[in-house]
């Protein structure tokens, strides 16, 4: 099966720093990527939708200046948490689906990458 | 985004099938019903989708009620490795966006 790969696995980080996250697509291409949050215990929450070649699109209530999303190319975006704070420690996930995305397709998720700010 | 329901929790003991349900009674004609689940500390994983019809594949079933406002997964023998938390997702035919409700915890007794 499609496989998505997160890079890093794990990032502790001082607070007022910024952090990139990576997010692959090792096997496929994807014009869609997207961007999840998950505190302890919760469900995950969709931040935005990362378009190959195009500005995100981001969620209501996601600051897109705190969580700078770039998709330059098909098999890669990544996700910036600038001047983070221990309030954005959080688990992020990615998906991805292949090729153009449809809603009757699968997404393939990352396996996260855990942040924490002190 | 149409809405689901699930029971907070399940528990079921290993090799047995499990039945997890799912209402969704404010369906429309082009949202896809798909379930995912994921493990501690994993990002989630794709079980099944459907449409109108029944459908199978290696890891699960999907039985879909006839006014679709209800659907069922079906773990054929559960194992310890099911044991996880199952989200039912409408998707919308015009968007391909997952919005993951709270979920339901599956507990696997061996």
């Amino acid at each position: 099966g499609a496989v998505v790969s997160q890079h890093p696995s794990r990032v502790i980080c001082k607070s007022g720093t910024s952090v990139k996250i990576e997010c692959r697509s090792l096997d496929f291409q994807a014009t869609t990527m997207f961007w999840y949050r998950q505190f302890p215990k919760k469900s995950l929450m969709l931040m935005a939708t990362s378009n190959e070649g195009s500005k995100a699109t981001y969620e209501q209530g996601v600051e897109k200046d705190k969580f700078l999303i770039n998709h330059a190319s098909l098999t890669l975006s990544t996700l910036t948490v600038t001047s983070a704070h221990p309030e954005d420690s959080s688990f992020y996930i990615c998906s991805a689906q292949v090729g153009v995305p449809k809603p009757q397709e699968t997404q393939y998720f990352g396996p996260g990458t855990r942040l924490l700010v002190l | 985004d149409a809405k689901t329901t699930q029971p907070n929790s399940m528990e079921s003991n290993e090799e047995e099938p499990v039945h997890l349900p799912c209402n969704h009674s404010t369906i429309s004609g082009t949202d896809y019903i798909h379930w995912y689940r994921q493990l501690p500390s994993q990002g989630p994983e794709y079980v099944i989708h459907g449409l109108t019809s029944n459908v199978n594949n290696r890891m699960a079933s999907l039985a879909i009620a006839e006014d679709r406002k209800s659907s069922t997964l079906i773990l054929h023998r559960a194992t310890l490795r099911d044991a996880a938390v199952y989200y039912c997702i409408l998707v919308w035919g015009g968007s391909e966006k997952l919005v993951f409700g709270k979920g339901m915890k599956l507990t696997v007794n061996p």
